[in-house]
């Protein structure tokens, strides 16, 4: 069982509507989450990280963590075609530590 | 400012021969991850270094990888004698000390025929 769980999807959401995803983790002692959004043929690109339960809004995209659920998810109002991408959830310490991701899922907004 | 460089962008070995990619970190960010990304997955650690001291290494898959950092800034990974199963794309990511926020090179496609 890998340590941080996407559904690879693909995920498919119409513009303007709410793309959910999700993560699930097992180590317990994962502190940080992040969220990279991947386009194809690049490499990974930060686009938010959460370290306490609850939520955290930036622009269109919200962080949810639930650390009793063991579950991460991320919410992206008003979804545009610019969107489509692979998104990696990573999991980790406080501090300098390695990241740990999913396999990510992808993440198609249909004009 | 500059963000994080790795060259050269493509890599085609045979196999069994050496080869050694090379990180540039963002200036300041005194600690730099490798990652191992195989088509259709995520990022899978190697190693870290923290400053030039190399903290851990227990992702590296065998003792034909090889991580150094000797100054403190730029890294190279080098594969010795590679295999088909070394194709992937190897990135470099770097943060600022006690900061796990990590910002990824562009990744060196290495294929091994």
């Amino acid at each position: 069982q890998k340590e941080v769980e996407q559904n690879s999807g693909p995920l498919s959401v119409p513009e303007g509507a709410i793309a959910s995803l999700n993560c699930t983790y097992s180590d317990r002692g994962s502190q940080s989450f992040f969220w990279y959004r991947q386009y194809s043929g690049k490499s990974p690109e930060l686009i938010m990280f959460i370290y306490s339960n609850g939520d955290k809004e930036d622009g269109r995209f919200t962080a949810q963590l639930n650390k009793a659920s063991q579950y991460v998810s991320l919410l992206i109002r008003d979804s545009q075609p610019s969107d489509s991408a692979t998104y990696l959830c990573a999991g980790g310490g406080f501090g300098n530590e390695k990241l740990t991701f999913g396999t990510g899922t992808r993440l198609t907004i249909i004009p | 400012g500059a963000g994080v460089s790795q060259s050269p962008r493509y890599k085609v070995a045979k196999r069994g021969q050496d080869v050694a990619l090379r990180c540039d970190p963002i200036s300041g960010h005194v600690s730099l991850f490798w990652y191992q990304q195989a088509l259709g997955q995520g990022p899978e650690f190697l190693t870290y270094f923290q400053n030039e001291a190399q903290l851990d290494k227990s992702g590296l898959p065998s003792d034909r990888f090889f991580a150094e950092r000797p100054e403190g800034s730029v890294s190279t990974l080098k594969i010795q004698r590679t295999q088909q199963e070394d194709s992937a794309v190897y990135l470099c990511a770097s943060s600022l000390e006690g900061n796990n926020e990590q910002f990824f090179g562009p990744g060196t496609r290495l294929t091994v025929l």
